[in-house]
């Protein structure tokens, strides 16, 4: 157990539809990672929050935001979704921002199928 | 455009054996390289990483090698055990960044037979 927890870990949607991924970090850790991996490809990172605030983003679609609350959640909103947006999501935390301050540790993952 | 590739989907070895993972990446800036493993139903978890200070960390039956002027690591288990069988990601980073991002590869799934 990473300590990650991720909700829900299955989504079954259609296109068109809104969905939100949610993730609660380890106790304590400040940056919250989320990670993209669709079939037979590796861990695509889409943004990085640090204790609320935006620090990187990576290929995250427009029609993907994310935001970190004050307790420290994040979620994940996909909109418009698409047959192409079902893959796994996942959710990784550390304590600080740059790696000096550890690994990070990831959820199980949110699997999202689009039909 | 990726940056850290992992060019064998798979591999199978005999339990007892080395297992031998690799990994080639482009960008010169990374400094800092890790393994993860997955389970199916889990997320990834660390395993070993490496500094490119470094050309070889080991922990236990797991060593980490680097080979900087080829932009090349690898990944040594041994011996190999059935409950090796996994996905295994190389990912790399920039240490001194104040992101912490980690670009992945692909995964190689490892399978292990008794």
């Amino acid at each position: 157990d990473s300590g990650v927890t991720q909700t829900p870990k299955h989504l079954i949607t259609a296109t068109g539809q809104r969905v939100t991924l949610r993730c609660s970090p380890r106790s304590g850790d400040l940056s919250v990672y989320w990670y993209q991996q669709s079939l037979d490809q590796g861990l695509q990172f889409l943004i990085q929050y640090y204790n609320g605030e935006e620090r990187a983003k990576g290929n995250i679609l427009e029609r993907f935001s994310a935001q970190q609350f004050p307790d420290l959640h994040s979620e994940l909103n996909l909109s418009s979704l698409e047959l192409g947006d079902s893959a796994l999501y996942f959710c990784a935390s550390r304590a600080g921002t740059g790696l000096s301050t550890g690994e990070l540790f990831f959820g199980e993952g949110s699997r999202l199928t689009v039909l | 455009d990726q940056q850290v590739k992992q060019n064998s989907p798979s591999l199978s070895v005999q339990e007892g054996r080395i297992s031998i993972l690799n990994c080639d990446y482009t960008n010169s800036m990374f400094d800092y390289f890790l393994w993860y493993k997955k389970y199916p139903a889990e997320g990834p978890t660390f395993l070993i990483s490496i500094s490119s200070i470094k050309d070889k960390n080991e922990d236990g039956r797991f060593t980490v090698f680097l080979n900087k002027s080829a932009k090349h690591l690898s990944l040594h288990i041994v011996p190999s055990q059935p409950g090796d069988s996994a996905v295994y990601f190389c990912a790399a980073s920039i240490y001194s960044g104040n992101t912490g991002k980690l670009i992945f590869g692909q995964g190689t799934t490892l399978q292990v037979k008794p």
